[in-house]
């Protein structure tokens, strides 16, 4: 099926390690987009892409990086993780960044606790 | 400043009432569209509708209806006859029009809707 689709979607990691979290789109979307949920908080944006090659910070980008070598994927790695990025992320993609006709297209969520 | 506020954090309501999503939100852009999503205990995010700042048709699909009032801010969403599967977390996101960049979402902290049989 089309869609986004986030690997893994469950993770514990200890504090100080480090991971990367992949997300990919087979839609051709240009625009590609990384959140992170939390309680009472709703979405904040991490980081975005708005092509193969580009990326960007968001709200909230501190102790995350990420790459866009291929159109498909929008990798999220945290290179120290802390207590304080437990949390859900979602990827997101758009067709257009100017046009959403439908929103975005979000994939399942990726739950990370780190301890 | 770009903002979202959805004062109910959780109701419950028994199957079969109606019920009400407020959402107030706050813009300077004249050009922007409005968003709502469920997310459903399996944890995805499922988009709804999208309505634009130039249209305030309320909007009725099937059991879900939508009011759009630019004069309060609000964009309300209502569930008529509800069913345990309504339950879920419903977020509503504000997302101001750019002719030269991308158009960025600012969500809701959400509303959990807990619908008892």
């Amino acid at each position: 099926n089309a869609g986004v689709t986030q690997t893994p979607k469950f993770r514990v990691l200890k504090t100080g390690q480090s991971m990367t979290l992949l997300c990919a789109q087979d839609m051709n979307h240009e625009y590609m987009y990384w959140y992170r949920q939390d309680p009472g908080m709703g979405l904040r944006l991490i980081h975005y892409s708005v092509g193969e090659g580009t990326t960007a910070k968001g709200e909230v980008p501190d102790g995350y990086n990420v790459s866009r070598l291929k159109k498909q994927n929008f990798l999220l790695g945290l290179e120290s993780a802390a207590p304080s990025q437990t949390s859900v992320y979602f990827c997101a993609s758009s067709y257009s960044g100017r046009t959403l006709t439908d929103g975005y297209t979000f994939g399942s969520g990726t739950r990370l606790t780190v301890v | 400043a770009q903002k979202v506020t959805q004062a109910q954090t959780e109701i419950s309501v028994v199957e079969k009432e109606d019920v009400t999503l407020d959402c107030v939100y706050e813009t300077r852009d004249t050009t922007y569209y409005l968003f709502w999503y469920k997310q459903p205990p399996s944890g995805e995010l499922v988009f709804l509708i999208r309505r634009n700042s130039f249209d305030e048709q309320n909007e009725i699909s099937g059991r879900y209806s939508w009011n759009f009032q630019k004069s309060t801010s609000s964009f309300n969403f209502t569930i008529t006859a509800s069913q345990v599967v309504d339950s879920a977390v419903y977020f509503c996101a504000l997302s101001p029009r750019r002719t030269y960049n991308f158009n960025k979402f600012y969500f809701g902290s959400g509303t959990k809707l807990n619908v008892k049989p």
